[in-house]
């Protein structure tokens, strides 16, 4: 069974251009999660969809950044305009249904961004 | 809200020796779930090991066991018969046991490497 697929896994841009980053979950898990990593750090959420609904994206900087899980399968993250400080990786990660006992969270390699 | 202290930023360890990674959190909850992910410069995030906080039993998976101090919010991380492919960032995760709370609240992580 393949794991958590994202897309692509290195991309580089030039600031103010837009970005897109592509999660394919595993198959039956409800519960896709879009996180960031800045170097050094541990990953940080920015929103979480249960099926097609967003119901926490509270972290997400709604000004530049989108995300939308249409069908409740595969979900787009969306940067536009970039900012320096938005090079980071972005980790996709699912789960089965949420909220139940010790749900666990398989990642995937995740999308390196580097802004210019 | 939940936070989650790594206090150590690079360890090292001889192969096939043991070593311990710390981690303490802070919480008022009394369910809650914990993590221990190791993060290879793969970037892939991968679940070493988890404890409920209603288990008194410590886990265990093969050469990989927790020591957790509920009462001192520590969850420390043991290594034993170190390998040379356990060397990576070891990321320490906190979960709420409430049902809304399914998002993991991650430390900064330790950077482990393995002497051959």
């Amino acid at each position: 069974e393949a794991g958590v697929v994202q897309s692509p896994r290195y991309k580089i841009i030039e600031k103010k251009q837009p970005v897109a980053f592509w999660c394919n979950p595993i198959s039956g898990h409800n519960t896709l999660y879009w996180y960031l990593q800045n170097l050094g750090q541990g990953p940080e959420l920015l929103i979480r969809y249960e099926n097609e609904e967003a119901v926490d994206d509270s972290q997400l900087p709604k000004d530049r950044f989108s995300a939308e899980r249409l069908k409740g399968v595969d979900s787009t993250l969306k940067i536009q305009p970039a900012e320096l400080g938005d090079s980071a990786v972005y980790l996709c990660a699912s789960s089965l249904v949420a909220g139940s006992g010790a749900n666990v969270l398989t990642f995937g390699a995740g999308s390196r961004l580097t802004v210019l | 809200a939940q936070t989650v202290t790594q206090s150590q930023p690079e360890m090292s360890v001889q192969e096939a020796e043991t070593v311990t990674l710390s981690c303490t959190y802070d919480t008022s909850e009394s369910d809650y779930y914990l993590f221990w992910y190791k993060q290879p410069p793969s970037r892939q995030m991968i679940l070493v090991i988890r404890q409920e906080a209603y288990k008194q039993q410590n886990a265990t998976e093969n050469r990989f066991s927790v020591n957790f101090q509920k009462a001192a919010k520590s969850f420390s991380l043991k290594i034993s018969d170190s390998q040379l492919g356990d060397a990576a960032m070891y990321f320490c995760a906190y979960r709420s046991g409430k049902s809304s709370g399914d998002k993991l609240t991650f430390g900064t992580g330790t950077r482990l490497a393995v002497r051959p």
